[in-house]
């Protein structure tokens, strides 16, 4: 069972509405959560990182939410533009003795959005 | 600003070939990764590196090797290529983890490999 699930899988808005993707994660012990940005046929690229002490970050018209209780995290965008349309990964971190690196990445199978004129 | 090149954006082998995917950072990370990436399936990690030499097996290592002889540079090879195989490639590097928050990890842009 993936420990990252993501929701919606895809979503349709207008240009200049606001959204909210939503990320439930059940990856225990938590170390941070990080939002990625990927557009079609590119590398995803890093919005937010937050720790288990953060509640809010923001990148620009993107703010990322965490609730550590509850294991949840949103982004938000505000006042869409053509160019958000991508795919919205969310990857949750938590640290393990079984790998050399100390940490392991679990991924979200990310939101896809479309924002139309 | 950091950069993750990946050699090649697209390729099409044959069956039972040998293929190399090339990956190369230029901001001296320790950690090196790559992915592959399928609908439905979000990234899955293949191999991990995190230091010359030094490699780890991620979640799906089947039917893969990797090679890191330089710092900057981590291959992935695909001994027999297989139908299965036909995916998305992404080659990712980052700072060794320090803190709680760790270090941004960067993703180079992909490789498309289809295997017929």
């Amino acid at each position: 069972k993936n420990q990252v699930e993501q929701s919606p899988q895809s979503l349709i808005i207008l240009e200049g509405k606001n959204c909210t993707l939503q990320c439930n994660y059940t990856v225990s012990p938590f170390s941070n959560l990080r939002w990625y940005k990927q557009d079609t046929g590119r590398g995803p690229v890093s919005l937010t990182i937050m720790t288990f002490s953060e509640n809010t970050k923001s990148n620009g018209r993107y703010t990322a939410t965490l609730d550590a209780d509850t294991k949840q995290s949103s982004l938000h965008i505000t006042a869409s533009q053509l160019s958000d349309s991508a795919s919205y990964i969310c990857v949750v971190i938590h640290l393990t003795s079984n790998s050399n690196s100390g940490y392991a990445l679990n991924f979200g199978k990310g939101t896809s959005l479309l924002v139309t004129p | 600003d950091v950069k993750v090149t990946q050699s090649s954006r697209y390729l099409v082998k044959r069956t039972g070939e040998k293929v190399f995917l090339e990956c190369v950072q230029d901001m001296d990370h320790e950690n090196m990764f790559w992915y592959r990436q399928d609908p439905g399936l979000g990234l899955r990690l293949i191999y991990f590196s995190y230091d010359v030499k030094m490699k780890e097996k991620g979640d799906i290592p089947e039917g893969y090797s990797v090679s890191r002889e330089k710092k900057e540079r981590f291959s992935l090879i695909l001994e027999s290529a297989s139908t299965n195989q036909t995916s998305m490639y992404l080659c990712a590097s980052s700072r060794r983890w320090t803190g709680l928050s760790g270090n941004t990890i960067y993703f180079g842009e992909g490789s498309w490999l289809t295997v017929v």
